[in-house]
Formats: structure tokens, sequence, C-alpha cells
């Protein structure tokens, strides 16, 4: 079967950094996604990896390795605002997402 | 980034009763919707595919006579939950996928909260 694994919360401190990682297994890969979700509201596109290696996208940063499944999230600077769940989806041989359970990140002050 | 929308934001309606959801693309053709649910503290879970043209798909344990999924146009579908139920509440996003060549986006609208009372 598929299967995305992520940790159910996580707790940092503002302007720290924290690691966000997600293993998978799925049928085919095309791609992997990370989401924002604010609570209440729909999940906002962070960042895209289909090939190995890190991709930095200002505060973000996600990296992927294909060949151990593993994807993280890395989130630097932290501001309170960046309070959410963030949800890693891989996309598979027939293009759909298949998703993880979120992660929920406190940022304390 | 594309942009998708939908209406209403919030619905409240009561047992027995039928709600339509819409969902457009507002800047691009989306080929492919997909309708999500989330229940409070769970993930996504996805409900049904549509390609426009043709009948929804619909993944496991959805039942399709109760979810009547409608893709009449590249730029809009329609999910009308029938005879709602007070466990049909939940939040309700929908995604449309417009393609890309060799880049397949998924685009999210902001979320319909349903509340059947």
């Amino acid at each position: 079967g598929q299967n995305i694994d992520q940790p159910t919360e996580m707790t940092a401190t503002e302007g720290a950094i924290v690691q966000i990682n997600c293993t998978y297994q799925t049928s085919g890969f095309n791609g992997l996604f990370w989401y924002q979700q604010h609570a209440g509201e729909a999940p906002t596109f962070l960042s895209y990896n289909v090939l190995d290696g890190l991709e930095e996208k200002g505060r973000f940063s996600s990296f992927l390795s294909r060949s151990k499944g593993y994807s993280y999230l890395l989130l630097k600077e932290l501001q309170m605002k960046d309070s959410a769940s963030y949800l890693c989806a891989v996309r598979d041989s027939n293009y759909q997402l298949i998703w993880g359970a979120g992660t929920k990140l406190i940022i304390k002050p | 980034g594309a942009v998708v929308s939908q209406h209403p934001s919030r619905v409240i309606c009561k047992s027995g009763t039928s709600v339509k959801i819409e969902c457009r693309s507002l800047d691009f053709q989306a080929t492919t919707m997909f309708w999500y649910r989330q229940f409070p503290k769970q993930s996504l879970m996805l409900m049904a595919t549509s390609n426009e043209g043709s009948k929804a798909t619909y993944e496991q344990g959805v039942e399709k006579d109760k979810f009547l999924i409608n893709h009449a146009s590249l730029t809009l579908s329609t999910l009308t939950v029938t005879s709602a139920h007070p466990e049909d509440s939940s939040f309700y996003i929908c995604s449309a996928r417009g393609d890309k060549e060799g880049y397949y986006e998924q685009y999210f609208g902001p979320g319909t909260r349903l509340t059947v009372t």
C-alpha cells in the first residue's frame, strides 16, 4: 500500500530552526509537495521537489532523497505566524496526490 | 499562482436538505478537479476526482449517490451533498489542476465549512 509518514506534532521556539521529516512509500514517484495549512483554512503550496537535493525559498527549504524515500521541510527564523500544520504529499505514478496526515507545528515565544 | 474560488465559504443546513458547493478556477482551465473532505484535526481525505465532461471517479467508501459531482466546464465543478446528515458536517475543499508541460500543480480553493443541524 501507499504510505506517507510524518510526525504528528512538533514544538519550536520563535527565531529558531525546525526540520519536519517525511518518509514515503508510494506506487511510483512524480514529485513531492509541502503544503502549509492554518486552522480552518485550505492548504497553501510551499514547495515542490522532483529531483534529489535541496530547494531553498526564503526562510523555507525542502530536501528530497528519492533513494531513501525521504524529504524534510526546514523552516528558519521561525515566526509566530508559522504555527500551522505542514502537509507532505507525494504524486504517484497516476499523478494523484497521496497525503500525509500532517505535522502540527507549535511556535512558542 | 492560479486562483480557485469556492462558494459558499460557510453553510448551515438542516438535516435532510441538500447543499451545493461551487468550485471555480478563475484564471486557468482546470482539466481535473478534486474534492476533499477534512474532519477536525485530521488530514485531507480525497472524495472524488472529476475530469471535465466525464463522470467523477469516487474513492472507496464515498457514496456517489450522496455526493453528486458535476464538472460541466473547464472552470466549474460542483459538489452537492444530498440528504445531508450531521455526520456530513465537515470542511470541504476543492482543488483544480491545470496541465503544464511536465508539471501538474494542484491549486486549492479556500474551502467550505458545512454544518448540518
